[in-house]
Order: structure tokens, then sequence, then C-alpha cells
């Protein structure tokens, strides 16, 4: 049974590139979300999204940032012109229909130069 | 602040020992559920407990839910080495669309 799966790992970007953060969650799961970590915090909720909606935006940056989970395919997290303080370990989850329990994917890190 | 607050933010021991690390928080929740994440790595859940219980075991895992005081609390039993990782808590506040709202966590050490 593949788990959550995130790609890719680690990424590099310069300032004023864009960043695409794909995740595909747990076969069957139909709720995604995404979350980043900062060097020794925990882990901020930014996005919830479901098939073709998001539900739930209100941890995500008004500007450049962006996320999807379309109907066929991952989710992806956009970002946009990508700043210095954007470099994180953005961490992608997924759960069943029912289940509050949200399952981690292994992390994308970012790192903007 | 929502946020759980992890106490210690790290704790040190020798294996064998038991480790015992602590969350509040400010909200009424739904649930509370406790993550381990080992360096550079992803998150993995542990247990889950909800408002309605007091007290759930999965193996060498205690926790304990105090709605009144608005606390929990992590036991590990028989630390091993390899139980050396951060330990977060996470909640769903009552309400919330669920999300989960994470502590800054406890950085547990256990020494061989």
């Amino acid at each position: 049974n593949a788990g959550v799966m995130q790609n890719p790992r680690h990424l590099v970007r310069r300032r004023g590139q864009e960043a695409r953060l794909r995740c595909s969650p747990v076969k069957g799961h139909s709720h995604v979300y995404w979350y980043r970590q900062l060097p020794e915090e925990g882990l901020k909720f930014m996005v919830y999204l479901q098939k073709e909606n998001i539900i739930d935006e209100s941890g995500m940056p008004k500007e450049r940032f962006s996320a999807e989970f379309p109907k066929e395919g991952p989710s992806i997290l956009r970002i946009q012109q990508v700043v210095r303080g954007d470099s994180a370990a953005y961490f992608c989850a997924s759960s069943p229909i029912g289940e509050e329990t949200q399952y981690f994917g292994p992390g994308t890190r970012l790192l903007v130069l | 602040s929502q946020q759980g607050e992890e106490d210690p933010q790290a704790l040190s021991i020798q294996e064998g020992e038991n480790a015992t690390m602590n969350c509040s928080y400010k909200t009424s929740i739904n649930n509370l559920q406790w993550y381990r994440q080992n360096s550079g790595r992803g998150l993995v859940h542990l247990i889950l407990i909800r408002s309605n219980e007091r007290e759930k075991h999965s193996g060498r895992l205690r926790v304990t839910l105090d709605t009144s005081k608005k606390s929990s609390s992590l036991l590990i039993t028989a630390s091993r080495a390899a139980d050396t990782a951060s330990y977060f808590c996470a909640l769903i506040s009552s309400g919330s669309a669920r999300q989960l709202t994470f502590g800054s966590g406890t950085q547990l050490t256990v020494l061989p």
C-alpha cells in the first residue's frame, strides 16, 4: 500500500521563480491538506481540499500561493515569484471520508536562493 | 491562539526510562492527536483521543486528556533509542473544517 507521495523531495529555486509541489494522496483518500514547517517549528496549516474544491484556505498567504486538487492527478501547491522566506518544508496529508486521522507524506524541502 | 503548546521543549532520558510530554491548548476541541517526526522526515500518526475520552493506550504509548484543564499528556514507557524524535500534539478545534493545529513540539532524545 503506497502512502502519501510527494515530489520532488527537494527543490531549489532562485528568487522570482515558480515552485510547483505535487502530492499524491493515499489511494481512496478524497481529502488533502497542505502544511508548512519552518525550521525548529511545528507545522502550520495552509489549505484543505477535496476533489475539485477548496474547502478551507484560511492558512494560505493571500498572494503568490495557490493550490488545486483536480479530478484526475495529484494535488498541486504552486508558489509564484518565490522569496527567501518561502524556504521551508511543505507537507501534504490525506484522509479518507469520515476519518479524522491525517496521513502525512515525506515532505518537499524548498530552498530559495 | 488555538495552538497546542508542548512542554518540555526538549527532554533527554536514558534508555529504559519513561518519557512524559505535555500539551496545553486554549479552545474547545473535537479530538487531539499525537504525531512523531524523525529528523528531516514526515510525520507519523501515533494516537488520537476524542474529547469524550480520558485515556487511551497503544503499545508503549499512553495518552491522557483532561478537557477541564485543556491539557493532554503522552507517556512513552520503557523508552528505546529509536524513540528519539520530535513529538507534536495536534488538535482539531470544535467547528473547524478538519484542519490540524500543531504545537511547536518536544524534542525527545533517548540515550543508549
